[in-house]
């Protein structure tokens, strides 16, 4: 699994509150994801980071934000939950230089917004 | 977007059948990976062919790759209820920082 954590494991919340998801790797690696899955849309891409305070967009951005301070810790924030938000998120790693190569994922956290 | 495709969404076997499942994706890559992912788990990485490979093996497991069709194939051979899972494929985004991910195929063993 490539030492990745995800804190918390789940979480309910309430519409209009802000929430942080930590991932946390223990290998070094520089390029770090957070994807959400949602029946019938697969996995799809929110932010991800390829080093320390550098991050860009994916897909379904909006919403979120990301910080990467440490290499071995990205948060995703929501800073206002929705709704539409509820849903499976995971983070993942990818193992080479770039970004094309094999991904190890978290374990995920179950978000419910209500 | 080079978002791969999966097809068919979902595929019912017995135990011992061999199941394909199939991926198409829009532009050129430089590779495309196979995982798998158990009911409430996270994505478990399967197999990765590169655009200058046809086919590979792993197991049970056998990945085609046709990069003039832009497609691909995963054959399981000798399916069992372990195999029981989504298996989606993956391909590279245009700038190679980050891997889309298809809808995937659900598939079902039994017994």
């Amino acid at each position: 699994d490539a030492g990745i954590t995800q804190s918390p494991r789940h979480k309910v919340t309430e519409t209009g509150t802000p929430v942080t998801l930590r991932c946390h790797q223990t290998e070094n690696h520089r390029y770090m994801y957070w994807y959400r899955q949602d029946p019938g849309h697969g996995l799809r891409l929110i932010h991800y980071s390829y080093g320390v305070k550098d991050t860009d967009k994916g897909e379904v951005s909006d919403g979120y934000s990301v910080s990467r301070s440490k290499t071995e810790d990205f948060l995703l924030t929501l800073e206002s939950a929705t709704s539409s938000q509820t849903s499976v998120y995971f983070c993942a790693i990818n193992q080479g230089a770039t970004g094309q190569e094999t991904q190890y994922f978290g374990p995920g956290t179950r978000l419910l917004v209500l | 977007s080079q978002q791969g495709e999966e097809d068919p969404q979902a595929l019912s076997i017995q135990e011992g059948e061999n199941a394909t499942m199939n991926c198409s994706y829009k532009t050129s890559i430089n590779n495309l990976q196979w995982y798998r992912q158990n009911s409430g788990r996270g994505l478990v990485h399967l197999i990765l062919i590169r655009s200058n490979e046809r086919e590979k093996h792993s197991g049970r497991l056998r990945v085609t790759l046709d990069t003039s069709k832009k497609s691909s194939s995963l054959l399981i051979t000798a399916s069992r209820a372990a195999d029981t899972a989504s298996y989606f494929c993956a391909t590279p985004n245009q700038a190679g920082t980050a891997l889309i991910f298809g809808k995937g195929t659900t598939l079902s063993v039994s017994s």
